[in-house]
C-alpha cells in the first residue's frame, strides 16, 4: 500500500551542493508533480510530468530541473542549491483526465530540505 | 489562468463550534474542486472533492458544495473537533495550457481549542 513515496525525507545542504529527490508511485499513474511548499504562499508547482519521458515547467521551475525515465519514477535535481531553495517539497501523482473527470491527486509524505 | 482563492487564516474555533473556510476559484471550462487537508509534519490528504456543479462532497462530518454560479466551494463542519486542527487546501483541476494541471489556494490554517 506504498503510493507515493519520497526519499529523503530530511537533508541538510551547503550552499553550492547539488542532490536530487526520488519519487516513486506504484499507481500506474500518467501524471506526476514536484511542489514546494512555504509559509504563506500555499503549494507551488515546480515542474510536471504527463508521461514517461516528458517534463514541463511549472510556476517556478528556475533552479529546478526533473527526469522521468520510467513511468514510475519522477527525480527533482539541484544542481547547485541555494537558501532561497529550503522549502518542503511534495512529489505526488495523477491519472490523466481530461474534462469533467475528477481524478485524485495523491501525495507523498514531503522531503524536508534546508540550504544552509 | 486557473487561480484558486481562500481565506486567510489561522482560524480559532472552540470545540463543538460550526465551522466554514471560503474558497473561490477563477477557471476555464468545467474544473473538478478539491479540498485537501495537511495534519502538522505530515502531507496533503484528500478530505473530499465535486466534478460537477452542484455536487456535494463529503467525508469526515466536512461538506463542500460546487457551485458554479458564484464559482465557490465553501467548506462546513457543522461542529469541530481538536483532532481536526490543520491546514486545509482548497484546490481545482482544470485544462491549463492544454494540460490537466492542479491549481492550489494559500490554504488555512484552523485551530480548535478545547
Amino acid at each position: 500500500n506504498a503510493g507515493v513515496t519520497q526519499t529523503p525525507k530530511f537533508r541538510v545542504l551547503k550552499t553550492g551542493q547539488s542532490m536530487t529527490l526520488l519519487c516513486a508511485q506504484d499507481m500506474n499513474h500518467e501524471y506526476m508533480y514536484w511542489y514546494r511548499q512555504d509559509p504563506g504562499m500555499g503549494l507551488r508547482l515546480i515542474h510536471y510530468s504527463v508521461g514517461e519521458g516528458t517534463t514541463a515547467k511549472g510556476e517556478v521551475p528556475d533552479g529546478y530541473n526533473v527526469s522521468r525515465l520510467k513511468k514510475q519514477n519522477f527525480l527533482l535535481g539541484l544542481e547547485s542549491a541555494a537558501p532561497s531553495q529550503t522549502s518542503v517539497y511534495f512529489c505526488a501523482s495523477s491519472l490523466s483526465g481530461t474534462g469533467r473527470t475528477g481524478n485524485t491527486i495523491y501525495f507523498g509524505e514531503g522531503s524536508w530540505l534546508t540550504v544552509v | 489562468g486557473n487561480s484558486v482563492t481562500q481565506m486567510e487564516g489561522p482560524v480559532t474555533l472552540s470545540e463543538e463550534a460550526f465551522l466554514t473556510i471560503n474558497c473561490t476559484y477563477t477557471a476555464t471550462g468545467y474544473p473538478s474542486l478539491f479540498w485537501y487537508v495537511q495534519y502538522p509534519g505530515e502531507g496533503l490528504q484528500l478530505l473530499l472533492k465535486a466534478t460537477k456543479a452542484d455536487d456535494k462532497g463529503s467525508n469526515k462530518g466536512f461538506e463542500a458544495t460546487y457551485r458554479k454560479e458564484t464559482t465557490s466551494f465553501h467548506l462546513e463542519k457543522g461542529s469541530v473537533q481538536v483532532s481536526d486542527s490543520a491546514v486545509y487546501f482548497c484546490a481545482l483541476r482544470g485544462l491549463s495550457g492544454g494540460y490537466q494541471k492542479v491549481t492550489f489556494g494559500t490554504g488555512t490554517k484552523l485551530q480548535v481549542i478545547p
